[in-house]
């Protein structure tokens, strides 16, 4: 069965830093990876997601996240933090087969002024 | 609509107490899927399906909780003889493309919070 791990309960970031939030998987077959971030009393909004082709996927908000087959790991990634990104941050897979997304826990970021 | 809506955004509800959350998915949307999301925790799946077909519910945690698309729109979520267990915020996404479609992306509602007191 596919899993996800966020190793990070809690990220804290000064603003115009960059900023990294960590994600590793296990999947029995190709996976396919996706973040979501969710602000309080909000639902999920998808920001990316990784499919297949260039390692490095480019989403919303100028967030990116590295696709790393032999680390399996899909780090989100920003090149200069915002207060506004401070919010929860899921990474979710699922891979071949009739499967259902599986998310990780969770990484709370904290974007500091 | 532009995005997912549900309804209500917060129930509360006594033990013993039967539930209905309503999740209208974006129009056209042949998916649509329940997440239940536990204090602290990310979404964990309950169930799916295509049009009005229930493809998957093997995510429910009892026969207490039944789902139903009727029409291949709007869907609900119906919780029986609700416990203090229960209490979490239910999601509900739609998608374009069937479940077939791996990589298709998934669009969230803002969730019903139950608590069961």
């Amino acid at each position: 069965a596919q899993s996800v791990a966020q190793p990070e309960d809690q990220v804290n970031v000064a603003e115009g830093n960059p900023l990294t939030v960590k994600c590793t998987y296990s999947v029995s077959g190709n996976p396919y990876l996706f973040w979501y971030v969710q602000y309080p009393n909000r639902g999920l909004q998808f920001l990316l997601k990784y499919i297949t082709g260039d390692n490095l996927v480019k989403g919303s908000y100028g967030f990116e996240a590295e696709f790393n087959k032999s680390q399996t790991s899909f780090h989100l990634k920003k090149p200069s933090a915002l207060v506004s990104d401070s919010a929860l941050y899921f990474c979710a897979v699922r891979d071949l087969g009739n499967t259902p997304l599986v998310f990780g826990k969770g990484t709370r970021l904290s974007v500091i002024a | 609509g532009a995005g997912v809506s549900q309804s209500p955004r917060y129930k509360v509800a006594k033990r013993g107490q039967d539930v209905a959350l309503r999740c209208d998915p974006i129009s056209g949307h042949v998916s649509l899927f329940w997440y239940q999301q536990a204090l602290g925790q990310g979404p964990e799946f309950l169930t799916y399906f295509q049009n009005e077909a229930q493809l998957d519910k093997s995510g429910l945690p009892s026969d207490r909780f039944f789902a139903e698309r009727p029409e291949g729109s709007v869907s609900t979520l119906k919780i029986q003889r609700t416990q203090q267990e229960d209490s979490a915020v239910y999601l509900c996404a739609s998608s374009l493309k069937v479940l077939a479609g791996l990589t298709d992306t998934q669009y969230f509602g803002p969730g019903t919070r139950l608590t069961v007191l």
